[in-house]
């Protein structure tokens, strides 16, 4: 069946940088977007941005442009989010989802709980 | 970036009433590109309706979607235990996709 994988919690230190990945199956990598989600604790969801694996072309969200970078490799299926210059306001939970612009975000991976903290 | 506001911020219903949710973009969203999801406690999000109205997979039809331009709507006929959760809307009409504030709809 279709699935997202995402590799698992991290603990960052202010001003370090994160890197989560989601790895894909059950479906063609290639033929939809994946973009990135976060939810800080207790709150709402914020879209971070989407990357296309076929060609790599990403959009990214205002508010993490220069600070946020989303890659793929298709030769196994993965996507990959980097965030850097971390802050206690980065401390959420990272979801990566399967999406086109017609039907939005069919499908979630389980979520990657991230912690900034000195 | 269109920003989407939801209310209310909380429904208190009882199983068997219906809910109501609102949501609103600050401008028109483009081809009625307005997505619900339902989140439980410690889960992801699922999607219910895409299309302002198109139930997703597995959806059961007490579910519906409705509105156009910048009033939206999600509809449930007659609660179920399993709906008492959170509801966000996004639009993903522009180039920057942006989510609602969720509305929580709690048993009364």
């Amino acid at each position: 069946q279709v699935q997202l994988v995402q590799s698992g919690a991290e603990v960052k230190k202010p001003g370090a940088s994160m890197k989560v990945s989601c790895k894909a199956s059950g479906y063609a990598f290639t033929g939809y977007y994946i973009h990135w989600v976060r939810q800080a604790p207790g709150q709402g969801l914020e879209w971070m941005g989407q990357i296309h694996p076929s060609s790599g072309e990403t959009t990214y969200a205002q508010k993490f442009q220069g600070r946020v970078t989303m890659t793929r490799d298709t030769s196994i299926r993965t996507a990959y989010m980097d965030l850097t210059s971390l802050t206690s306001d980065d401390t959420a939970v990272y979801y990566c989802a399967r999406g086109t612009i017609l039907v939005a975000l069919l499908t979630w991976g389980q979520g990657t709980l991230v912690t900034v903290s000195s | 970036e269109i920003v989407v506001t939801q209310s209310p911020g909380t429904l208190s219903l009882s199983p068997g009433e219906r809910a109501t949710l609102s949501c609103r973009a600050s401008q028109s969203v483009a081809s009625r590109s307005l997505a619900w999801y339902q989140q439980k406690p410690g889960q992801a999000p699922r999607l219910l309706i895409f299309g302002a109205s198109t139930r997703a997979t597995g959806i059961p039809d007490r579910f519906s979607g409705s509105g156009s331009g910048t009033d939206f709507t999600l509809t449930i006929s007659r609660l179920e235990p399993e709906d008492f959760a959170v509801y966000y809307c996004q639009q993903y009409g522009s180039s920057e996709w942006t989510f609602g504030q969720g509305t929580k709809v709690e048993i009364k």
